[in-house]
């Protein structure tokens, strides 16, 4: 079955720690975005990528940081200089240039104590 | 810059109800909105893409519609069941995917 793979589901880091979630997407889909979804928000875009070794920062990218050296896989992560890491993750994916559904991935929720 | 607003933010109803949820923006020179659903601790599913030129998407129980002018959009789902119960978010495009804005979502319980 095609789809995004995100791992892991729960994730536990002290503050001051850099921390990477993975991100790994089979249907041969050019666009890839990370999300950042809060209580009582909406979601907000943190980084997106068009292309492989190519990628833009979104809304909120302070603090992350991501590479595109694979079509499947747009990993992020979250360093030390993000003050409020917690949150749920999501990645999604979609056919770049086109006007097409997003296709997301389950969600990592991030917890930093 | 575009805002979108989806009210109320819960909605509970008994079974096998019709019923319409919400969502409003306030740039109408969008691309497309689409309309996803959420289950607690999950990602999102896309149910329906509206382009900019069409009036309304239908699939199964489900029918989007689009007012560009008035700046809405409506989820009609028909004779709703338990399994409807979770979050739908609305999200508006100004442009390519990395342009959508979204709503903060409707919760929504149908009662048995």
């Amino acid at each position: 079955d095609g789809g995004i793979t995100q791992s892991p589901k729960y994730l536990f880091r002290k503050e001051g720690q850099n921390v990477t979630l993975s991100c790994e997407q089979n249907l041969n889909h050019d666009a890839m975005y990370w999300y950042r979804q809060d209580p009582g928000q909406g979601l907000r875009l943190i980084y997106y990528s068009q292309i492989v070794n190519d990628f833009q920062k979104g809304d909120i990218a302070e603090g992350y940081s991501v590479s595109r050296e694979k079509k499947e896989s747009f990993p992020l992560t979250v360093t030390s200089a993000q003050k409020n890491p917690t949150a749920f993750y999501l990645c999604a994916s979609s056919i770049a240039g086109d006007q097409s559904p997003l296709h997301f991935g389950n969600g990592t929720r991030l917890t930093v104590t | 810059k575009q805002e979108v607003t989806q009210i109320p933010a819960a909605l509970s109803v008994p079974e096998g109800e019709n019923l319409v949820l919400n969502c409003s923006f306030t740039d109408s020179a969008i691309y497309n909105l689409q309309w996803f659903r959420q289950d607690p601790g999950k990602g999102l599913t896309s149910l329906l893409l509206i382009q900019s030129s069409q009036r309304e998407q239908t699939s199964g129980r489900l029918n989007a519609s689009l007012d560009k002018s008035s700046g809405r959009s409506t989820l009609y789902i028909a004779a709703s069941q338990p399994g409807d119960s979770a979050t739908y978010l609305c999200a508006v495009s100004t442009g390519a995917n990395s342009k959508l804005t979204f709503g903060k979502g409707i919760t929504l319980s149908v009662r048995p």
